[in-house]
Formats: C-alpha cells, sequence, structure tokens
C-alpha cells in the first residue's frame, strides 16, 4: 500500500540533544512537508521541499534542519537551538503542482523533551 | 489578520445531532477548500474537497463554500461517536508548481453517545 511512513512514533529527548525524525513516503510525490502541530496552533510549517536536493524555510524554521537528498525521504532533524521542541511533528506529501488538491499526510511523530 | 481563522472549540453535542463547523479566510484568491478529519495522535486524513463556491455532499459531510463572504462550512448530519476528531479546514490559490496549502487551526468535536 503507499503511504508516509514517519519513525518513530514516540521520541523523547534530552536537552542540548539533536534528534533526527524520519519521513518516508511510497506515493511518488514530488513535494514534501514538515509541520509541527501544538494544542490551540494548528498546524505551523517548519519546512518543504518540491523537488530533490530542494528545501525551502517555512514560517518557523528556526532550530530545525531538514535534507532532500531522495524523492522518497525527507527527514527532520530538532537541534539543540530549538527552545521548545515539545510536540506533534507531521510530515505530508503532494505530487508537484497538486498540493491545492490536498495532501497526505503521515501518523506523526510525538518528540518530548526530558 | 491570519489567513484561515476557525472556531477554536471545543465543540461537544449528542449522538444524532447536526453539527456545523466554520472557517473565514481573508483572501480572496484562495480558490481551493477542504477539510481534514484528525482523529487522536494521528495525521490528518482528507474529508472533503471544494473548489470555488457551492456546496457538496458525501453521506452525511457537507462541504459549504460562500466566496461572497469568504465563509466555509462542514456540516455533519446525524452525527455519531465515531466522528469525535479534530476538523481542520484549509484553503490555498494557485501560485503555479509552489502552491501550497494554509490550515485553519482546528477545531475538537465530541460526540456523546
Amino acid at each position: 500500500d503507499g503511504g508516509i511512513t514517519q519513525s518513530p512514533k514516540y521520541l523523547f529527548r534530552k536537552e542540548g540533544q539533536n534528534v533526527t525524525l524520519s519521513c518516508e513516503q511510497n506515493l511518488n510525490h514530488d513535494a514534501m512537508y514538515w509541520y509541527r502541530q501544538d494544542p490551540g496552533q494548528g498546524l505551523r510549517l517548519i519546512y518543504y521541499s518540491q523537488i530533490v536536493n530542494d528545501f525551502q524555510k517555512g514560517d518557523i524554521a528556526e532550530g530545525y534542519s531538514v535534507s532532500r537528498e531522495k524523492k522518497e525521504s525527507f527527514p527532520l532533524t530538532v537541534t539543540s537551538a530549538q527552545k521548545n521542541p515539545t510536540a506533534f511533528y507531521l510530515c505530508a506529501s503532494s505530487l508537484r503542482g497538486t498540493a491545492l488538491y490536498g495532501y497526505t499526510f503521515g501518523s506523526g511523530t510525538r518528540l518530548t523533551v526530558v | 489578520q491570519k489567513e484561515v481563522e476557525q472556531d477554536p472549540g471545543p465543540l461537544s453535542v449528542p449522538e444524532g445531532a447536526i453539527v456545523s463547523l466554520n472557517c473565514t479566510y481573508s483572501n480572496s484568491a484562495f480558490q481551493y477548500f477542504m477539510w481534514y478529519r484528525q482523529y487522536s495522535r494521528k495525521g490528518p486524513e482528507l474529508l472533503m474537497y471544494t473548489y470555488s463556491s457551492g456546496n457538496k455532499e458525501d453521506g452525511r459531510f457537507t462541504a459549504q463554500v460562500d466566496k461572497s463572504s469568504k465563509y466555509i462550512s462542514l456540516f455533519i448530519r446525524d452525527s455519531q461517536p465515531s466522528d469525535s476528531a479534530t476538523y481542520l479546514c484549509a484553503t490555498g490559490r494557485n501560485t503555479g508548481a509552489n502552491s501550497k496549502l494554509t490550515f485553519g487551526k482546528g477545531i475538537t468535536l465530541s460526540v456523546r453517545p
């Protein structure tokens, strides 16, 4: 079955640590997105990528980094510079030029700072 | 003013009630409108999609867009406990290959048996 796989489902980070969230899709989608979801704040765009080896900052990119070396993969690193990383992180994808018909989302990763 | 505003909720209704969920948007260039449903600890899934104005019906769900007032609505008839979820509206405009969606904050609906 085609879809988006996010791993791990739950992740715990110590203060000062970098952690990487995985996002893999087998939908042959060009565009991939990372969102952060906090209670009462909705979905906030962190980074997005329309094609391999290219990505753009979203609204809240500070403290995060991404790479897009393969079409299928768009990992997100939460660095120690992100002061409040505890949140639910969602990865999404779409065919380039068809984002306006809707995204496909993964099941999310819940990151907690301990 | 945010591009998409959504009633904050939460909303609690008895089983069988008609539910009305609403969003407003500020950019008159938005033409693509959709509703996502998100169950607890899951990713959102596309529920309804509408292009431009008008109504779209799918079973117990009706999506309505009024472009003159920049108002988006989702109606749920004969609501069921399984409808308990967070509902997010989303919209966007065509800016070419790099078009993206803008999401509302979401409203959490609870349907009481």
